[in-house]
């Protein structure tokens, strides 16, 4: 097991709602990326966080948003949740030096959100 | 747009076999390429990583890389029914594969 862990497991909310999605990165690790797995998919990247800034981001609307902290613990908080935000929701926490080359990154378990 | 493409399955292979599995990328300048291993309702996890051309073997596990040809495939030898599962192309780390299904048959 990576020492990656997120929280909650799973979650129940109703369209409209917003929800708060908690991560802690791997010991020594800096940097937590945050993906949106839909059924049958792979891993669509949302954004990554490197030293508490937002390092990249992928093709999601601004109603995800997310944070790290200086323990570089991380939150991904979606507002006005629609049905196609059902997904499996990964964060996966990785040591950067800073530089292009994406390192290696360790995933927790995943939250998994149902919108109904 | 970088895109990672895989061929979606099912991937059927005898027990002790090699299977076989291949992910293509857009991306010229990609430089660092991951394969994980996912589980039916569990997280991805790393198998191996790879940077340079050629192969790079762990164990039962191969990643050949041909940055000339944009391809990137993933051997793994004498073939277990545990490595059945749902198989990740990662490319420059953040941009996935939709996942390649392996079954292996007893």
């Amino acid at each position: 097991e990576t020492g990656v862990t997120q929280s909650p497991t799973h979650l129940i909310k109703t369209r409209g709602q917003q929800v708060t999605l908690r991560c802690s990165s791997q010991s020594g690790h800096n940097t937590v990326s945050w993906y949106q797995q839909a059924l049958g998919q792979g891993p669509q990247f949302i954004f990554q966080y490197y030293r508490e800034e937002e390092n990249g981001r992928g093709n999601f609307p601004p109603r995800f948003s997310g944070l790290q902290f200086p323990n570089y613990s991380s939150e991904l908080n979606v507002n006005a949740l629609e049905l196609d935000d059902s997904a499996l929701y990964l964060c996966a926490s990785s040591f950067s030096k800073g530089g292009q080359q994406q390192e290696t990154q360790y995933f927790g378990p995943g939250t998994r959100l149902l919108v109904l | 747009q970088k895109e990672v493409e895989q061929n979606s399955g099912p991937l059927s292979v005898p027990e002790g076999a090699i299977a076989s599995l291949n992910c293509t990328y857009s991306d010229r300048g990609s430089q660092s390429f991951f394969w994980y291993r996912q589980y039916s309702g569990k997280s991805p996890e790393l198998i191996m990583f790879i940077y340079s051309n050629g192969d790079k073997e762990d164990g039962r596990f191969t990643a050949q890389l041909n940055k000339a040809s944009q391809y990137v495939s993933l051997l793994i030898r004498d073939s277990q029914p545990s490595d059945s599962a749902t198989y990740l192309c990662a490319v420059g780390g953040l941009t996935f594969g939709k996942g390649t299904h392996l079954i292996i048959q007893p």
